[in-house]
Formats: structure tokens, C-alpha cells, sequence
């Protein structure tokens, strides 16, 4: 089945540790993108990617890193920069088809601290 | 930058009666597309309807349709003969269009109205 998989779907970081999230796509989407939920609020964007080689900072990109190197991937790293990691983090894509604009998003990872 | 503003936190429904949910939002485009996404419990998030503001008609979906008000920036969710599988949060969501030199740089989100179903 075509879809979104994202992995772990829970993740604890030690203090000082960085740690990488995996999203993985089969819809042979060219877009992908990394949002960040905390409770009570909605999805704030971290980074997005249009491209393959290509990303682009979204509204709080500081303490976290992305990659693109192929079209199907688009890991997100939370640095130990990130003072505040604790949130539920949801990946997703968009297909090339710009005037649907539809958002498909994987099931997420909720990440902690120890 | 655009912002969407869901004022209310929670509402209640009766099964089977019909609620409404607000979304106001802020822009200077005059072409996006406006969402709703639904997150159940199990966090995954569902589109439930999509809006095109270049369109007069609002966009029905099943027992799922809208009140989309241009000129108010306001695109209410109304939701017919609730279920108890309707139980969820509710996002609102804006996206600029390609035309507006947006379209792929990720959507702006509502903090969400949390809908319960009463039996």
C-alpha cells in the first residue's frame, strides 16, 4: 500500500544527544515536510523540502537538521541544540500537482527526554 | 504572515445532531486553498475537507460541508448527523496557491477545536 511511514513511533534522547527521525514515502511525492505538535497546539512547520539536494527552513528549524538525498526519504535530526524536544513530531508529503495542495501525513513519532 | 485562529478550544455534541466549528484566518492573497484535518486518538491526521477560495460553491464532503465567507476570512465546518467516530480534534489549515508563490512550503494550522460525541 502507498503511504507514509514514519519510524520510531516512540524515541527518548538523553541530555546532549542528538537523535534522527526516519520518514519514508511511496507515493512518489516530490514534496515532504516535518511539523512539530505540543499539546494544545497546532502543527508549526519545521522544515520542508520541494526537491531532491534541496530544503528549506520552516518557522523553528533552530536545533533541528534535515536531508534529502532521495526522493523517498527525508530524515529529520533534533540536535542538542533542540532545549525543548519533547512533542510529537508528523511527516508528510505533498505530490507534484501543486493546485491540489492536499497534505498526506504519517502516523508520527512522539519523541521524549530522559 | 497568515495566521488561523480556531476559538474554540471544545464543543460538545449530542449524536446524531449537527455541530458547527469556526476558523477565522488572516491573509493579503487573494488565492489559497483552506483545509480541515481531522486527529483522532490515534494521532493520524485525516483530511476531512479542502476549499479552494477562488470557488464560490462550498466544498461538501458526505455529512462534512462548509461555510466558506471570502470577504470575512471565515471557513466554518459543519459536521451532520454526528457519530461517535467524530470524536477527534479538528484543525483548520491555510496553504497559499502556486499562483500566489506559494503552494509547496507547508501549511499554517489552527490549534485545534477538540470535538466529543455524546451518546
Amino acid at each position: 500500500d502507498g503511504g507514509i511511514t514514519q519510524s520510531p513511533k516512540y524515541l527518548f534522547r538523553k541530555e546532549g544527544q542528538n537523535v534522527t527521525l526516519s520518514c519514508e514515502q511511496n507515493l512518489n511525492h516530490d514534496a515532504m515536510y516535518w511539523y512539530r505538535q505540543d499539546p494544545g497546539q497546532g502543527l508549526r512547520l519545521i522544515y520542508y523540502s520541494q526537491i531532491v539536494n534541496d530544503f528549506q527552513k520552516g518557522d523553528i528549524a533552530e536545533g533541528y537538521s534535515v536531508s534529502r538525498e532521495k526522493k523517498e526519504s527525508f530524515p529529520l535530526t533534533v540536535t542538542s541544540a533542540q532545549k525543548n524536544p519533547t512533542a510529537f513530531y508528523l511527516c508528510a508529503s505533498t505530490d507534484g500537482s501543486l493546485a491540489k495542495n492536499i497534505q498526506y501525513f504519517g502516523a508520527g513519532t512522539r519523541l521524549s527526554v530522559l | 504572515a497568515q495566521t488561523v485562529t480556531q476559538s474554540q478550544p471544545e464543543m460538545s455534541v449530542q449524536e446524531a445532531e449537527t455541530v458547527t466549528l469556526s476558523c477565522t484566518y488572516d491573509t493579503s492573497e487573494s488565492d489559497y486553498y483552506l483545509f480541515w484535518y481531522k486527529q483522532p486518538p490515534s494521532r493520524q491526521m485525516i483530511l476531512v475537507i479542502r476549499q479552494e477560495a477562488y470557488k464560490q460553491q462550498n466544498a461538501t464532503e458526505n455529512r462534512f460541508s462548509v461555510n466558506f465567507q471570502k470577504a470575512a476570512k471565515s471557513f466554518s465546518l459543519k459536521i451532520s448527523d454526528s457519530q461517535l467516530g467524530d470524536a477527534a480534534m479538528y484543525f483548520c489549515a491555510y496553504s497559499p496557491s502556486e499562483g500566489s508563490g506559494g503552494g509547496a512550503d507547508g501549511l499554517t494550522f489552527g490549534k485545534g477545536t477538540h470535538l466529543i460525541i455524546q451518546p
